[in-house]
């Protein structure tokens, strides 16, 4: 079974800060792996993916994961984040092994102050 | 393109009564997903469904869930009787041909 944990629970962090969210699954085979955002109010929304190729990954909004194999981890990157980056964050996983179902993590809350 | 939509947004039941949710997905999407977000965790797969056949129910506490999606297209989820522990936002998706599901917005349900 897949399974999906991330580090940090609750982050905060000042405006132009840099943000790093860690992410680790655990699956025998080839995933797929995601980052979700929801930001108040809001439904989730994709932030980027990685199926295969090119291991550093960009999505929208200036994010970045980059996936290592050898550590089974997918970690989120900004370096400079803005106080509308204030959004819960998931990290999931699916394989076409299991019929592409998804596994979340638990979340990781990020609070930007202005 | 239209996205998934969910309905009612909000929903507060007391304890033992029972409570539907509603899900269109997108136009042409042949899978679709239901997840139970409870506060503080990510969301849960409780069924999925390809078409109007079920693939994968396993998670999904049957005494007291039941979800159909008879002609294919949209689809309820039920819940009867409803325990405080239901509390929770309830999530539909679909997915098409690609591995990208798209989340509806998501029924908010308090069990009082």
């Amino acid at each position: 079974a897949q399974s999906v944990s991330q580090h940090n629970h609750h982050v905060i962090l000042s405006e132009a800060a840099s943000l790093e969210l860690g992410c680790n699954y655990s699956y025998g085979g080839t995933v797929n792996l995601f980052w979700y955002v929801q930001y108040p109010g809001q439904h989730l929304q994709l932030l980027l993916k990685y199926f295969s190729g090119d291991p550093l990954v960009k999505g929208i909004k200036g994010f970045e994961a980059e996936f290592i194999k050898s550590k089974f981890s997918f970690n989120l990157r900004k370096p400079s984040v803005q106080w509308s980056d204030t959004a819960e964050y998931f990290c999931a996983v699916n394989a076409r092994s299991n019929d592409y179902k998804l596994s979340f993590g638990a979340g990781t809350t990020v609070t930007v102050r202005a | 393109e239209a996205g998934v939509a969910q309905s009612p947004r909000y929903k507060i039941i007391e304890k033992r009564q029972s409570v539907a949710f509603w899900c269109n997905p997108i136009s042409g999407h042949a899978t679709l997903y239901w997840y139970q977000q409870i506060l503080g965790q990510g969301p849960k797969l409780l069924i999925q469904f390809q078409n109007n056949g079920v693939v994968d129910d396993s998670q999904l506490p049957k005494d007291r869930f039941s979800a159909e999606r008879l002609k294919g297209v949209d689809s309820t989820l039920k819940i009867q009787p409803a325990k405080l522990e239901d509390s929770a936002v309830y999530l539909c998706a679909s997915r098409g041909g690609y591995n990208e599901q798209f989340f509806g917005p998501g029924t908010r349900l308090t069990v009082l």
